[in-house]
């Protein structure tokens, strides 16, 4: 099955700057998903990353404040912008027919 | 639409006990049902999944969890509770394998010696 790295593990950013999280994959899938979890909360679907398209965002969540790449079926890339203090979560990634389905997720903290 | 809802924020029992998390689901087409669990400061875990196959499924560190669809539930279960379990666990549903994810709020269990 495959696994799924995610970097960075953890940053402490200042407030109205952009971070940007990676998530490879080590073999190709289809769908990939970003996961936000807010301190003490459960995971809430950000959006679907689709190779060669727009990702697909669910509702609340809008491509400008979390823009998202795909450039091949092997890896992915969300971006956090202008970020504010309530932006501090942990991110996750996450892919289709992955045994372990998530990478190991990035907390973010913005200060 | 789907949606999972876990029942108790926070349960609690004593080390060698039943340890019984509940989980009901709802789903519109019939779902793919699985449980994580997340240790403090950790990733999640997959501790096992539900897809069509065995109503009744067993997986990691002696948990297991049954699918009843008249009940719409799936209801997590470890016969012997240890201090080791003691986490966040999440129930989640999918319309099909390898599908985004819909989360309950989670439970958090404590063992207690």
């Amino acid at each position: 099955s495959a696994v799924i790295s995610q970097k960075p593990s953890r940053d402490i950013c200042q407030r109205g700057t952009s971070l940007t999280i990676q998530c490879q994959v080590d073999s190709q899938v289809t769908m990939m998903f970003w996961y936000r979890q807010q301190p003490g909360q459960s995971l809430t679907l950000i959006a679907t990353a689709n190779q060669g398209s727009e990702a697909t965002y669910e509702s609340g969540f809008v491509i400008d404040k979390f823009p998202i790449s795909r450039p091949n079926l092997t890896f992915s890339t969300l971006t956090v912008s202008n970020m504010s203090p309530e932006d501090s979560s942990i991110y996750l990634c996450s892919a289709e027919n992955t045994e372990a389905f998530f990478g190991q997720g990035t907390r973010l903290t913005v200060v | 639409a789907q949606s999972v809802t876990q029942l108790g924020s926070h349960v609690s029992v004593s080390e060698g006990a039943l340890v019984l998390l509940r989980c009901n689901y709802s789903s519109s087409v019939p779902p793919y049902l699985f449980w994580y669990v997340q240790y403090p400061n950790q990733g999640l875990q997959l501790l096992l999944k539900y897809t069509s196959a065995a109503t009744l499924v067993k997986g990691i560190n002696g948990f297991e969890a049954e699918f009843k669809k008249s009940e719409t539930s799936f209801h997590l279960t470890k016969p012997s509770a240890h201090m080791s379990d003691a986490a966040e666990y999440f129930c989640a549903v999918s319309a099909f394998e390898g599908g985004k994810l819909i989360f309950g709020q989670g439970t958090e269990l404590s063992v207690k010696p």
